[in-house]
């Protein structure tokens, strides 16, 4: 069963580095996610991806984060400085088809990957 | 702004149990809502629901939304030690731009007693 893979597993890094975190959505999917979960914290938005660009975003998509889809099947969510209160759960999800809100067609689930733990020191 | 309030935000029961887990939700152009079950790391889809009234069922869960009220249920029955997890309730809305994110609910951390 396809599944999306995120890498590494856990990042450690010092506050002000650069950190990219790697997805691999599922590979006929069309939109992409970035989640994340502080610590005994509920998951949450950060932004959505759709025919190379962003679609929406979340207040806490500020301008240290960024995404890219450098080539066909990786997804990519780059924080430039980081800091203590990054750390947290990072989870990559992707969905095939999003649907029209006033349609009757059916909305597909988004699939997540298994995260990446960032930690920041 | 988006919300979803999940109760109760924990939960003990024994092995054999039915157990039904509540899930309320303001949204701006409704979509879906989604339960999802979260084990260790990340969460697994269990159903979508889009309708009010239809029941979703797969084995001993069930779910069911009801769109006047703005909640849903997620039933469990004949509860396993391996219903043990974090269930999240999460909706989806329509804020007019793009593919808006879901809005999770804070879940609600059942235990299973053998």
């Amino acid at each position: 069963e396809p599944e999306v893979t995120q890498t590494p597993s856990h990042q450690v890094t010092q506050m002000g580095q650069e950190v990219i975190l790697r997805c691999v959505p599922i590979s006929n999917h069309l939109y992409f996610y970035w989640y994340r979960q502080i610590l005994g914290q509920k998951v949450e938005f950060l932004v959505s991806f759709y025919n190379n660009e962003i679609s929406e975003k979340s207040e806490i998509f500020d301008d240290q984060f960024s995404v890219e889809r450098p080539d066909g099947s990786n997804f990519t969510l780059k924080i430039r400085s980081t800091k203590l209160e990054d750390s947290a759960m990072y989870f990559c999800a992707s969905r095939l088809f999003r649907g029209a809100a006033s349609s009757g067609s059916s909305y597909n689930e988004q699939f997540f990957g298994p995260g990446t733990r960032l930690t920041v020191l | 702004e988006d919300k979803v309030v999940q109760s109760p935000l924990s939960l003990v029961v024994h092995e054999g149990d039915t157990v039904t887990l509540n899930c309320s939700y303001e949204v701006t152009n409704f979509r879906s809502l989604l339960w999802y079950k979260q084990e260790k790391k990340a969460p697994t889809f269990l159903f979508m629901l889009t309708s009010s009234g239809i029941e979703k069922k797969s084995g001993r869960l069930s779910s069911i939304l009801d769109k006047k009220e703005l909640f849903s249920i997620l039933n469990i029955t004949a509860t396993q030690t391996g219903d043990s997890a974090v269930y999240l309730c999460a909706v989806e809305g329509d804020s007019g731009g793009g593919a808006d994110g879901l809005t999770f609910g804070k879940g609600t951390h059942l235990i299973i007693q053998p």
